[in-house]
């Protein structure tokens, strides 16, 4: 399977814990991209990364959310002291540069208890 | 800020009922208009892409048509299995990510 793919499908913490996500993107792509979904809404855009660098972050992200994409491949989404707010399904897209087509990996489910 | 609003929220058809899906968008230089399914628990499967007025695209029972204010979704003679929530997205030159609307969900009866 070449698409994208996302560690954990699921993961249930309690409140104050911290948690990481993982996303390995189309492996030719160079942009990668963290969505937000919560029920009966579209994806909010969180961060996106070309290759290494993280060129730009919503105001969505707050203090507590981190993202890294250390060799220009995988990517972690890494959220601290986790609320009940954060419950959410977290995606992963990743497109070629100079390309608007997203594809979207198949989301890890966050449920902050 | 560019914004998507899709409607209706949630449509049922009977098998073999055709109909519509609407998209009306507010961007600044759109450079893409996007269509993905949505199945309930996984993410966004991508169906089209619409770059200009007047573009059109087809697969299957599905046909998107592209204006300068919105797009439409047409699903002609639907199966069961046409039963998702469509998203519509665009990507505009002021922003370089996806903006979605809150998606029609659809459901189809055999």
């Amino acid at each position: 399977d070449t698409g994208v793919s996302q560690d954990p499908r699921h993961k249930i913490t309690k409140r104050g814990q911290n948690v990481t996500f993982r996303c390995d993107p189309i492996s030719e792509h160079n942009r990668l991209y963290w969505y937000r979904q919560t029920l009966g809404q579209g994806p909010e855009f969180l961060t996106y990364f070309q290759n290494e660098a993280q060129l730009e972050k919503s105001r969505l992200l707050s203090d507590r959310f981190s993202a890294e994409r250390p060799k220009g491949s995988f990517s972690t989404l890494e959220i601290q002291r986790t609320e009940q707010g954060d419950s959410a399904m977290y995606l992963c897209a990743s497109s070629l540069a100079g390309s608007p087509e997203q594809y979207f990996g198949p989301g890890t489910r966050l449920t902050v208890t | 800020e560019d914004q998507v609003t899709q409607s209706p929220e949630a449509l049922r058809l009977q098998e073999g009922e055709s109909s519509s899906l609407n998209c009306s968008y507010t961007v600044s230089g759109l450079r893409g208009l996007f269509w993905y399914r949505q199945d309930p628990g996984k993410g966004p499967e991508f169906l089209f892409t619409l770059y200009s007025a007047g573009e059109e695209k087809e697969k299957e029972r599905l046909k998107a048509t592209l204006t300068k204010k919105e797009s439409f979704l047409h699903i002609t003679a639907p199966k069961p299995e046409d039963s998702a929530t469509y998203l519509c997205a665009v990507f505009s030159g002021s922003a370089r990510q996806l903006t979605f609307g809150s998606g029609t969900q659809l459901t189809v009866l055999p």
